[in-house]
């Protein structure tokens, strides 16, 4: 069965600073991986996406996500926050049989400080 | 922009009583998905429609959830007799169809609070 851990619940990070958002993933084939954003008490936004090809993905607001097969990850990183960053992150597996069905991590929340 | 529909967007009922969500997904999006999140976690899926049948559901609790798309076009999601344990944010979401180009969007959820 397909399954995504974000080993962080929680984390702080400065104004300016970088941000890398751990995901990993465990799936029988290639997996199309996902990026969502959740800001408080809205539905979820997409960031980026993989299916394939170049394992570096470039999303909307400055994100990107590397997909790593050897180490199961497509970690989410941004080498600069904005207070705006400030929100819920969530990774997810998609199904190869329909989209929008997804397999979500249980999320990564992120403090930006002044 | 187009965007999926749902209301209320926060809901208290108490225990035991029945509780309905609406959705109205992007024009022409044939698939449309119902998920049920919990705080401090991460989006289940509950029901799948493709059109106005029922692709996937086999994570919805039948004894007291149930979900309908009867023209294939809105959706609505009950709960009867509603638990303490369904307080949750409830998603809906639609996509166009199966392409590497397409995208699922999300509503912006009802938040139910079961009292």
């Amino acid at each position: 069965a397909q399954s995504v851990t974000q080993p962080d619940i929680h984390i702080t990070v400065s104004e300016g600073a970088s941000l890398e958002l751990r995901c990993n993933y465990s799936y029988g084939a290639t997996p199309y991986l996902f990026w969502y954003v959740q800001s408080p008490g809205q539905g979820l936004q997409l960031l980026l996406k993989y299916f394939s090809g170049d394992t570096l993905v470039q999303g909307i607001k400055g994100f990107e996500a590397e997909f790593k097969r050897s180490q199961s990850s497509f970690n989410l990183r941004k080498p600069s926050v904005h207070w705006s960053d400030a929100a819920e992150y969530f990774c997810a597996v998609g199904s190869t049989d329909s989209w929008g069905k997804f397999q979500f991590g249980a999320g990564t929340q992120v403090v930006v400080t002044p | 922009e187009a965007e999926v529909a749902q209301s209320p967007r926060y809901k208290i009922t108490e225990k035991s009583q029945a509780v309905a969500f609406w959705c109205d997904p992007i024009s022409g999006h044939a698939t449309l998905y119902w998920y049920r999140q919990i705080l401090g976690q991460g989006p289940e899926l509950l029901v799948q429609f493709q059109d106005e049948s029922v692709v996937d559901d086999s994570q919805l609790p039948k004894d007291r959830f149930s979900a309908e798309r009867l023209k294939g076009v809105d959706s609505t999601l009950k709960i009867q007799p509603a638990e303490l344990g369904d307080s949750a944010m409830y998603l809906c979401a639609s996509s166009d169809g199966q392409g590497l180009n397409t995208e699922a969007f999300f509503g912006q959820g009802t938040r139910l609070t079961v009292v």
